[in-house]
């Protein structure tokens, strides 16, 4: 099947600071997706991205979904506490909604 | 609350048994899936439907079989289990492919077998 590398595999930042992580295919997708997990929940949807060249941000979170259509990138902006958890990257390639996952990046913030 | 339920969240088997891992989920979407979460992996498919009555296969549909009898509840089932089933399952659902707002995800069931 189709392989998304993400990067980086965890962070260890201080409070304030940006965090940024992408996602590389070698195949097209035609969204992208990013989710954030907590421990013990599922997945919970940050961002969607739909056409290549988007731009998108929620609050302090911004992501981009990359010209050739198999990379997306996403930005976490003034870190606080909260932001503490696991990133992944998702892109869907067909119309059945099936996603295929990026491994996560692991974000540990320090006060 | 709407949202996708899983049950039980924890279970332990023993090789070789067999389970079943229920999903329902209250918003009346089409579109439900099952996946596993395995440590340092991300979700793989497993088995999906898109619609009542309907099943297809994920990228690791192997030792395990589903059914979706009812719009609302989509089943995974394990007819013998082995120990490389032991992982994190996460059913989700979603009202269309294209939707919005993308899948709404259950809190997930940790199963080990031993």
């Amino acid at each position: 099947g189709q392989q998304l590398n993400q990067s980086p595999q965890s962070m260890f930042i201080q409070e304030g600071e940006d965090v940024s992580m992408n996602c590389t295919s070698s195949s097209i997708f035609n969204t992208w997706l990013w989710y954030k997990q907590e421990p013990g929940e599922g997945p919970v949807l940050l961002i969607a991205l739909y056409k290549a060249g988007e731009l998108t941000s929620n609050g302090r979170l911004t992501a981009q979904f990359g010209i050739t259509r198999k990379d997306s990138f996403l930005n976490i902006s003034a870190s606080i506490p909260s932001d503490v958890g696991i990133y992944f990257c998702a892109g869907q390639a067909d119309s059945w909604g099936k996603l295929q996952f990026g491994a996560g990046t692991q974000v540990v913030v320090t006060p | 609350n709407a949202g996708v339920t899983q049950t039980p969240k924890f279970r332990v088997l023993k090789t070789g048994q067999s389970m079943t891992l229920l999903c329902a989920q209250d918003m009346n979407h089409e579109y439900m899936y099952w996946y596993r979460q395995d440590p340092g992996m991300g979700l793989r498919l497993i088995h999906y439907s898109v619609g009542e009555g309907t099943t297809a296969k994920g990228e690791v549909p192997d030792g395990y079989n589903v059914s979706r009898l009812k719009k609302q509840n989509f089943l995974l089932g394990l007819e013998s289990a082995a120990p490389s089933q032991t992982s994190v399952y996460f059913c989700a659902s979603r009202r269309l492919p294209d939707s919005t707002y993308g899948y709404t995800f259950g809190s997930g069931t940790r199963l080990t077998v031993v």
